[in-house]
C-alpha cells in the first residue's frame, strides 16, 4: 500500500512554478522520499529523492518539512512537456522494499 | 532513452495463449523489476530479480512467471491469458537492489492486448 497522499490533479500555467504536495505522515526515520513522473503511457521517470534536507537537481527541487511528514516537489518553470502524472513514494534506502506507486497527481501545464 | 530495452512494443493475442516479454537492462545494472499497468489498477509491482535470483515478489499471478538470465536480461512469461491481462508491462533496472540512489530506469513498456 502506498504510504503517501497526493491531490489527484493540479493545473499550472506554462512558465510558472509547479508546486506538487505530498503527505507522508507515517514516514519513518530511515525512509526516503522519491519522486517519479510518467508522461502519457511512457515508462516512469525518476526525478529526485531526499531524506531530510532539501534537494535540487536539473529537473526539480524537493522541499521536505522539518518533521518530514510532508514534502513539495517544485518544477521552477513548468513547460507543456511537464504535463504528466507525478508520483511521490517513500522507500527504505537499500532495503528489499519495492517501489509502490500510488495514484499520483496528474499535473496539467496550460499554455 | 533510459537504456532499458523492452520487446515487443506491442502484442495482440487471444485468450488462453502464452506470451513472453523480454527486457534488457541498462549496461551494468544487476536488478530488474517488472510492473504491470492497467487502466483500473495503476502501476502494480510484479517481481524483482537481482543478479539472476528472485529478490522481491509483488502481486504476480501464478499464471505469470519470470526469470533473469546470466547475461542479466529478463523475461516475463504470461500464460493462460485472460482479457484482464491486457495492460502495459514495464521493465525497470537499477544498479543493485535499490542502492545507491534508489533510482530505477524504466523501459518504454510492452503493450499487451488480449482479445
Amino acid at each position: 500500500d502506498a504510504k503517501t497522499t497526493q491531490p489527484p490533479s493540479m493545473d499550472c500555467a506554462e512558465g510558472r512554478a509547479a508546486n506538487l504536495p505530498c503527505n507522508h505522515s507515517t514516514i519513518s526515520g530511515n525512509e526516503y522520499v522519491y519522486w517519479y513522473r510518467q508522461i502519457h503511457s511512457q515508462g516512469p521517470q525518476y526525478i529526485i529523492h531526499g531524506l531530510k534536507n532539501n534537494e535540487t537537481n536539473e529537473m526539480a527541487s524537493l522541499i521536505i518539512t522539518e518533521d518530514r511528514k510532508s514534502s513539495t516537489l517544485i518544477l521552477p518553470h513548468a513547460t507543456l512537456r511537464d504535463t504528466a502524472v507525478y508520483y511521490c513514494i517513500v522507500l527504505t534506502q537499500g532495503g528489499s522494499e519495492k517501489l509502490v506507486f500510488g495514484k499520483g497527481t496528474k499535473l496539467t501545464v496550460n499554455p | 532513452d533510459s537504456g532499458v530495452t523492452q520487446t515487443p512494443k506491442h502484442l495482440i493475442t487471444a485468450t488462453g495463449q502464452r506470451v513472453t516479454l523480454r527486457c534488457s537492462p541498462r549496461s551494468g545494472d544487476l536488478s530488474v523489476y517488472w510492473y504491470q499497468q492497467s487502466l483500473d489498477q495503476g502501476l502494480q509491482f510484479l517481481i524483482q530479480y537481482y543478479n539472476g535470483e528472485e529478490r522481491a515478489k509483488g502481486n504476480i499471478l501464478e499464471r505469470f512467471s519470470a526469470q533473469q538470465f546470466p547475461d542479466l536480461h529478463s523475461e516475463l512469461n504470461l500464460s493462460s491469458l485472460e482479457l484482464g491481462d491486457s495492460a502495459l508491462y514495464f521493465c525497470a533496472s537499477s544498479v543493485g537492489g535499490l542502492d545507491p540512489a534508489g533510482e530505477l530506469f524504466f523501459g518504454e513498456g510492452s503493450r499487451l492486448t488480449v482479445l
